[in-house]
């Protein structure tokens, strides 16, 4: 079993929707939490970090970490053309300079249909 | 703006030949990256380093090395191109520390090994 798990999809939804995107893992020591787009032939471009758990919100974008059952989700509100990329999950247990190391989740593609 | 970039972005090469893959970043990151990336594996680090003269293997090490003389590169080098080094490969750099702990990618170096 992996480390994390994330459903590849594909996620389609129509424009305006709510894309709902979840990641479970199963080491508890993790703490810091991270959400990537990463756009056809393109590199993860950062969109949300979260240390710990709770909510975050950042323009359409809110990232929810639930450390107790081990979930963290992504909700992209109305949701465009331009918001469909694979997202990946990645998390951590402390400080990359300290040799944590990030373990990142498979990816969900997502697509927006006008 | 400071960025992160690789190149070239595309190589065809053949087997058995050195290759090295070029990483330049300047945001003057200690903490240095190698991932490939690829269907059904996701993001795997190949080898990281924490700071000039500094290197580390990753999960899939075997094949490559890398150096590092200064602070702003991170060269990726693979000894014997093999056909299952078939990849995308991208560079990453973090601050490592506070809220800047995550990984920031570039745009990603395709290579194909015939």
């Amino acid at each position: 079993q992996k480390e994390v798990e994330q459903d590849p999809g594909p996620l389609s939804v129509p424009e305006g929707a709510i894309v709902s995107l979840n990641c479970t893992y199963s080491n508890s020591a993790f703490q810091y939490f991270m959400w990537y787009r990463q756009y056809s032939r393109k590199g993860p471009e950062l969109l949300m970090y979260t240390y710990s758990s709770g909510n975050k919100e950042d323009g359409r974008f809110t990232a929810q970490v639930d450390k107790s059952s081990k979930y963290i989700s992504l909700f992209i509100r109305d949701s465009q053309p331009s918001d469909s990329a694979t997202y990946l999950c990645a998390m951590t247990g402390g400080p990359v300079a300290a040799g944590n190391k990030l373990t990142f989740g498979g990816g969900t593609r997502v697509l927006v249909k006008p | 703006d400071a960025e992160i970039t690789q190149s070239p972005r595309h190589k065809i090469t053949e087997t058995g030949r050195q290759v090295t893959l070029a990483c330049h970043q300047t945001w003057n990151h200690n903490n240095m990256f190698w991932y490939r990336q690829d269907l059904g594996h996701g993001l795997r680090l190949i080898h990281y380093s924490y700071g000039v003269q500094d290197t580390n293997k990753g999960e899939v090490s075997d094949g490559y090395s890398v150096s590092r003389s200064n602070t702003e590169d991170l060269p990726l080098t693979l000894e014997s191109a093999a056909s299952s080094q078939t990849s995308v490969y991208f560079c990453a750099s973090s601050p490592g520390t506070g809220s800047g702990n995550t990984i920031y990618f570039g745009e990603g170096s395709w290579l194909t090994v015939v």
